[in-house]
């Protein structure tokens, strides 16, 4: 079953900053996010396990919460580099943790505005 | 640049007709996923090799079929196709362990 993303849009301004939730019905043993240029391929941003970790990568961080099958994406003083779809991907809590066991979001759609 | 190879780009046709599309992993990478992403949509998973193995099956067409070569290259092959197989096809590939997909610039069909 495909994961509930929200919103599935925003608009910013640069500098401000934005949160982007992922909700699954199932157990997760790991949540993944990507994001997707325009007319580009989806590109890796962080793998989340189970245990509540909190990842970052620059101004890009992410939350996962086992317990709410939640995860959450936070973009800190966003740049016009941020705009694209974000993607993120779950795995159930029984895989191995091969990401052919992924089931994509259907996106949330961030443009980032001067 | 993210390694994985895919031809062609784009591609027309007519209903009915058949192709072929083609996948280079990133070298080592003995895993290959084919997605399919339509307008508006998120990836849907289709199939995934492993070392020339068929691993995993996601909601792939019957109409659709894949392998994975000796030398790791994929194939997707589309049969019969139809108007609702217009999409972005993106092979990806991971290497052993991560889990992280590396993704090809995709290709784009269109059934007319």
């Amino acid at each position: 079953q495909q994961p509930v993303q929200s919103p599935q849009a925003v608009i910013l301004r640069e500098g401000e900053d934005a949160v982007i939730n992922c909700s699954s019905s199932k157990a997760l043993y790991s949540v993944h996010w990507y994001r997707q240029k325009h007319g580009e391929a989806p590109v890796f941003l962080m793998i989340l396990l189970k245990g509540g970790e909190q990842k970052g990568h620059e101004k890009i961080s992410a939350s996962f919460n086992e317990k709410k099958q939640q995860s959450s994406l936070y973009l800190t003083a966003s740049q016009l580099s941020y705009s694209g779809t974000y993607f993120c991907g779950t795995e159930d809590a029984w895989d191995t943790g091969t990401a052919s066991k992924l089931t994509f979001g259907t996106g949330t759609r961030l443009q980032v505005t001067l | 640049d993210s390694g994985v190879t895919q031809t062609p780009k784009h591609l027309i046709t007519a209903t009915g007709q058949r192709v072929t599309l083609r996948c280079s992993p990133r070298s080592g990478d003995l895993s290959v996923y084919w997605y399919q992403q339509s307008l508006d949509q998120g990836l849907q998973f289709l199939i995934q090799y492993y070392n020339g193995e068929e691993r995993a099956k996601g909601n792939i067409l019957e109409r659709f079929s894949a392998q994975q070569f000796p030398d790791l290259h994929s194939e997707l092959n589309l049969s019969s196709l139809e108007l609702g197989d217009s999409a972005l096809y993106f092979c990806a590939s991971s290497g052993s362990g991560t889990g992280e997909l590396f993704f090809g610039e995709g290709s784009r069909l269109t059934v007319l």
